[in-house]
């Protein structure tokens, strides 16, 4: 059973608000990522972090911030949010030289 | 650049039926394929995955997969599907060994009928 955790599970907000979505992990995985899924689509990396203070922009762009203070702890920030932004994000770490990606329950954002 | 293509969005099979959901990837060198599992309100969880050697690799809850390069494809399978089956199942390709940056198909939704 993964240990990583992501909150909150479900969020509506209104147009211009900021939010951060948690994503913490405790089994000590030095990988980090941030995926976006939608309804029929493929998975979308918006973010990865190799370790504290590494953080890169993934495949897909996005207007979202991510930071890598803590191990445990990569936080993904939307300062304005907007429609576009709705979505589901889905959290991941891994270990080093597996291939496997340990996966959070994922954050619904819905912004009206 | 990599890609991955789920060719069925929705595959509806019996309980007890067998069952076979497709992948095909394009990747100019050797890649590295996994099967990932989304059950409903749920994260993904890694069924298999295919680095090297024997191209028939054993999963978890009975499935399998085989990676045909000749085909460009990993087909996951499963001789005898339980209800509890029912769910969203990811292909994904890395490009090297280590590099955990995967490229995920469209997915396949599974619903499993009595």
């Amino acid at each position: 059973e993964a240990d990583i955790y992501q909150t909150p599970r479900y969020l509506v907000i209104g147009t211009g608000k900021k939010i951060t979505l948690e994503c913490s992990q405790t089994m000590g995985h030095d990988k980090m990522y941030w995926y976006q899924q939608d309804p029929g689509m493929e998975l979308h990396l918006i973010h990865y972090s190799y370790g504290v203070n590494s953080t890169e922009k993934g495949d897909l762009s996005s207007e979202s911030t991510v930071s890598r203070i803590r191990t445990e702890h990569f936080p993904l920030t939307l300062e304005s949010a907007r429609p576009s932004h709705t979505s589901q994000y889905l959290c991941a770490s891994s270990v080093q030289n597996t291939g496997e990606l340990f996966f959070g329950e994922g954050s619904r954002l819905t912004v009206l | 650049a990599q890609s991955v293509t789920q060719p069925d969005i929705h595959i509806t099979v019996s309980e007890g039926a067998s069952l076979e959901l497709r992948c095909n990837y394009s990747y100019g060198a050797t890649p590295y394929l996994f099967w990932y599992v989304q059950s409903p309100g749920q994260g993904l969880q890694l069924l298999l995955k295919y680095f090297s050697g024997d191209t028939l690799v054993q999963g978890i809850k009975g499935f399998e997969a085989e990676f045909k390069r000749s085909q460009s494809s990993f087909n996951l399978r499963k001789p005898s599907v339980h209800w509890s089956d029912a769910a969203e199942y990811f292909c994904a390709v890395g490009s090297n060994f280590g590099n955990e940056k995967l490229t995920f198909g469209t997915g396949t939704r599974l619903t499993i009928i009595p």
